[in-house]
C-alpha cells in the first residue's frame, strides 16, 4: 500500500540553527501539506501546497519557515533559525484530487 | 472558518465496555469529517471518514460515527472496547472554500482512551 515517507523520524538540533524535513508524498498525489503537533496539543495547520506553490498557510508559517518541492518526489520543510517553541512533531500529508490526506509517521524536531 | 470541539480530554472505560468519544464541528459549507487514531509515538492513522451519503458510518476495528447535522455532531463509538483500543484519537474537519472538495484539516483536541482490563 502506497504510503507517505518521512526523514528522519528524529532530528535534534541547537537553536539557530536551520533544519530540513523531507518527506517523500505518495506518488501521483497532487496537494501536499505540513502540520505539526506540540507535545500534549493538538495537530495544527501550517501550510499546504499545489501546483509548485503555496496555496494555504497559518499564522505560524511565518519568514522562518519555507517549503519546496525540489525534484517532483521530495516535499521538503524549512525552518531557517530553530526556537525553542518549534520543537514539535511534524507531520507531512498528502492526497489526490477527490481523496482524504494520508499522513506520514513525523518526524520529532528537538530545539535544544 | 472551521473548529472542532472535543468533549473529554481523557476517557477512561473497562475492556468489553462502550467506547463514546465526543465530537462537535462547526462550518460554514458542509463538512468532511474524518477520526484519527493515533497510536503512542506513531503517525496518524484514519478510522473513518464522512462525506457524503449515509450518516452512519463505519470504519476500521469495529468504530462507526454518525453524522448528526442538526446536532453538529461526530461522536465516535464501539460497542466494546479491546486493550488495544488505548490511544489518542482526533476529529476533523476539513472542507474547501467552496465547499466542493477537501481542504486542510482542522483538529479537535484530542481524546486519549485509557481501557482498563
Amino acid at each position: 500500500e502506497p504510503e507517505v515517507t518521512q526523514t528522519p523520524s528524529h532530528q535534534v538540533t541547537q537553536m539557530g540553527q536551520e533544519v530540513i524535513l523531507r518527506c517523500v508524498p505518495i506518488s501521483n498525489h497532487l496537494y501536499f501539506y505540513w502540520y505539526r503537533q506540540i507535545l500534549g496539543q493538538k495537530v495544527e495547520f501550517l501550510v499546504s501546497f499545489y501546483n509548485n506553490e503555496i496555496s494555504e498557510k497559518s499564522e505560524i508559517f511565518d519568514d522562518q519557515f519555507s517549503v519546496e518541492r525540489p525534484d517532483g518526489s521530495n516535499f521538503t520543510l524549512k525552518i531557517r533559525s530553530t526556537k525553542l517553541e518549534d520543537s514539535a512533531m511534524y507531520f507531512c500529508a498528502s492526497r489526490d484530487l477527490n481523496t482524504e490526506a494520508f499522513f506520514g509517521q513525523g518526524t520529532r524536531l528537538t530545539v535544544v | 472558518a472551521q473548529s472542532v470541539t472535543q468533549l473529554g480530554s481523557h476517557v477512561s472505560v473497562s475492556e468489553g465496555a462502550l467506547v463514546l468519544l465526543r465530537c462537535n464541528y462547526s462550518s460554514s459549507v458542509p463538512p468532511y469529517l474524518f477520526w484519527y487514531v493515533q497510536y503512542p509515538n506513531q503517525g496518524l492513522q484514519l478510522l473513518l471518514k464522512y462525506t457524503t451519503g449515509a450518516t452512519l458510518v463505519k470504519g476500521i476495528n469495529g468504530f462507526e460515527a454518525e453524522f448528526k447535522k442538526s446536532e453538529t455532531s461526530f461522536h465516535l463509538t464501539k460497542p466494546s472496547a479491546h486493550m488495544s483500543d488505548a490511544a489518542e484519537y482526533f476529529c476533523a474537519v476539513t472542507r474547501n472554500a467552496g465547499g466542493t472538495s477537501y481542504g486542510k484539516l482542522t483538529f479537535g483536541q484530542g481524546t486519549i482512551l485509557t481501557v482498563h482490563p
